[in-house]
């Protein structure tokens, strides 16, 4: 059964770095294929991708994002790390993160974490 | 980056109709595309991958196809449990990028 659940800060101050972790249970970062990604919500609005990283460490990012976020993997701990540098009140969003297998969707999601970005 | 625009934003509709939301791509994804169904406070949850591909434990009533550019989630009979906002997604190329959501409300 694979499982994810977000963990990490509700409330950060403007300019402060967000860091989420998501730890997974039911695969493996290792195996081929395989791939968790970050998305988030803000409140009322539609989703939002941000970063994806895969098995072979192929890493994508949001453009929007860009020079902000960066994801990692670590295998051995089944967990993946968001880190998004300069956080602004229009980051306040929930986040999730999410399992997917290549050519097919984001089939697992964790519940997510609303984080509010105020001073 | 991909533009999809999805339509309607909101739909009225009763127990038992048939419902067609549709999402069309600003350039051509194969059919890279998922389909989401989300409930208020709640994750999204898989309905439909690779356009027209059923995801396990969903249940037959939903569907997916592709005209081109063009793709249709549809709800052959529509259900108490079904009431939600729904989106697509392309994941043909990156930044992946969704649709601004359908929400299917009761009449």
């Amino acid at each position: 059964q694979i499982t994810l659940q977000e963990s990490g800060p509700t409330l950060v101050k403007p300019t402060q770095t967000l860091t989420l972790t998501c730890t997974f249970t039911g695969f493996s970062l290792s195996s081929s294929g395989v791939g968790v990604g970050w998305i988030r919500q803000s409140p009322g609005k539609a989703l939002e991708w941000l970063a994806v990283i895969h098995w072979n460490e192929d890493t994508h990012y949001s453009p929007s994002l860009f020079r902000r976020v960066t994801i990692t993997k670590d295998t051995s701990k089944n967990q993946v790390v968001l880190t998004i540098t300069n956080m602004d009140p229009v980051d306040t969003a929930t986040y999730y993160c999410a399992h997917r297998i290549v050519a097919a969707g984001m089939g697992y999601w964790g519940q997510g974490v609303l984080v509010t970005v105020s001073s | 980056d991909i533009q999809m625009t999805q339509s309607p934003s909101t739909l009225s509709a009763s127990v038992g109709d048939r419902v067609t939301i549709t999402c069309r791509a600003s350039q051509s994804i194969s059919s890279w595309l998922a389909w989401y169904q989300q409930k208020p406070g709640k994750a999204p949850n898989l309905l439909i991958y690779q356009a027209s591909s059923l995801e396990s434990g969903v249940p037959p009533r939903f569907s997916g196809s592709e005209s081109g550019t063009e793709f249709t989630l549809t709800i052959s009979s529509l259900q108490p449990d079904d009431f939600a906002t729904y989106y697509c997604q392309q994941y043909s190329s990156y930044p992946w990028t969704f649709g601004q959501g359908t929400k299917v409300e009761l009449k």
